[in-house]
């Protein structure tokens, strides 16, 4: 069964940094790009970053390029996003989904509150 | 202001057909054939119903369709069911930005 799990969110204040993880199982990692999805309260979706399966090709959306950064250990058959210059717009659901373009898995999301 | 345009809210009855457009450029919906649909439930995370505009991953309900015209890409809901009612979006590849998704539709069951 394939799985994703996200950890790594909480309350930030502006300007400060979070790491998110997503841990999977069930399919061999190394296969598969990844991607970051955000989702703003009572928003719609947005594409946030994504990896090839490699590890090669990576690219960010306008909103975050040069502030978050994206990155996987097929080690551990996890992804990464390592956010920083944190703003209020960044508060969302952070979902981490496999083959990008695609996202025919999704974790269940890790919050991120970004606030004075 | 989302990249792909779609309804607000639609409504059906139980048992009825529903379908959720969702309307892009020559750039993104119109160029590809990369148009995938999504269900969430509140508080539940997206799931997968339609990709490559026309096909069901396994485990999807033959209920739901999807098909595509021009520059538009519709998402068919038919036999509606109660569990139906949620949010549902489109997304597709793009020229500008490599991933871009619908502002969402949510799906009334009345």
């Amino acid at each position: 069964e394939v799985q994703l799990v996200e950890s790594g969110g909480g309350l930030v204040k502006p300007g400060g940094s979070l790491r998110l993880s997503c841990e999977t199982s069930g399919f061999t990692f190394s296969d598969h790009s990844m991607a970051w999805v955000r989702q703003a309260p009572g928003k719609g979706l947005e594409w946030v970053s994504s990896i090839s399966a490699s590890g090669s090709y990576i690219s960010y959306s306008d909103s975050v390029k040069g502030r978050f950064t994206i990155s996987r250990d097929s080690a551990r058959n996890s992804l990464s996003l390592l956010m920083s210059s944190l703003r209020v717009e960044d508060t969302a659901m952070y979902y981490c989904t496999r083959d990008f373009g695609l996202g025919d898995f999704w974790g269940q999301g890790t919050l991120v509150a970004v606030s004075s | 202001q989302s990249a792909l345009t779609q309804p607000a809210s639609v409504s059906g009855s139980p048992g009825q057909s529903i379908t959720i457009s969702c309307t892009g450029t020559s750039s993104d919906v119109g160029r590809y054939d990369y148009v995938s649909w999504y269900q969430q439930h509140p508080g539940k995370a997206p799931k997968l119903l339609i990709y490559d505009v026309t096909n069901r991953p396994s485990g999807v309900s033959n209920r739901f369709s999807g098909s595509k015209s021009g520059n538009t890409a519709s998402l068919t809901i038919s036999g509606l069911q109660a569990d139906d009612e949620a949010d549902y979006y489109c997304s597709s590849y793009s020229i500008s930005s490599p991933w871009v998704f619908g502002g969402g539709t949510k799906l009334t069951v009345v």
